[in-house]
């Protein structure tokens, strides 16, 4: 089945120590998105691409970066992550952005990641 | 910042009980509204998608209405199912004049159903 993938999906981390989590996805789509999801909170937009161009967040941490080399896979880099960024990460993908806000995204299943 | 709030934060029903839940947004410069369903261990998953004033949508059990007007839509669940147990997010889509803003998601209703 066409899917959206992340790994791994429980990640332990210490204080500072750079961390990469990864997604990929079968479903040839445009776009992808990475979103933070504290405990109780609303899941947050990060950043996203549409094909090879990034768009961030206005009030997404410097600490937080992306690469995508290529249409089926993203990554999540946090360069020194504290405590706070202690979270689920969702990626998801959607067909195409400038389609309008119609198109679904599709979801991967979450890379919780806990920071010691 | 699109302020978006779902209510009840959670519930507990019964087998067999209907139950629904609300969404509320800011009725302004509105294009369309998301919802999903995330069970524990799971991806989210999308229900539905909806874009017109009094739309109504069904998939199965799963109901949804929507005023644009007032800003608000309810999700409703016929007969709830323990599979039924999960959190529901919704997320508005607002129109503006560099295209359509990204989903802001709503805090979500942790739905469980007792069997």
């Amino acid at each position: 089945d066409a899917m959206v993938i992340q790994n791994p999906r429980y990640q332990v981390t210490q204080f500072g120590k750079p961390v990469t989590l990864s997604c990929s996805q079968t479903l040839n789509h445009n776009v992808m998105y990475w979103y933070q999801q504290k405990s109780s909170q609303a899941p947050k937009l990060l950043f996203h691409y549409y094909d090879k161009d990034f768009n961030n967040e206005a009030d997404t941490p410097d600490n937080f970066q992306s690469r995508r080399p290529n249409t089926s896979f993203c990554f999540l880099d946090i360069r020194s992550p504290g405590l706070g960024d202690a979270a689920m990460y969702l990626c998801a993908t959607s067909r195409d952005r400038l389609a309008g806000g119609l198109n679904e995204q599709f979801f991967g299943p979450g890379t919780r990641l806990t920071v010691l | 910042i699109l302020n978006v709030e779902q209510s009840p934060q959670s519930l507990h029903v019964q087998e067999g009980d209907s139950t629904n839940f609300t969404c509320s947004f800011p009725s302004s410069n509105f294009y369309a509204l998301h919802w999903y369903r995330w069970e524990t261990a799971k991806s989210p998953e999308a229900l539905f998608v909806m874009t017109l004033n009094g739309d109504e949508k069904k998939k199965g059990r799963i109901s949804a209405t929507l005023n644009t007007k007032e800003g608000y839509s309810y999700l409703y669940i016929k007969g709830s199912q323990p599979e039924d147990s999960a959190t529901y997010l919704c997320a508005p889509l607002r129109e503006w004049n560099s295209g359509n803003t990204p989903l802001v998601f709503g805090k979500g209703t942790r739905l469980s159903v007792i069997a």
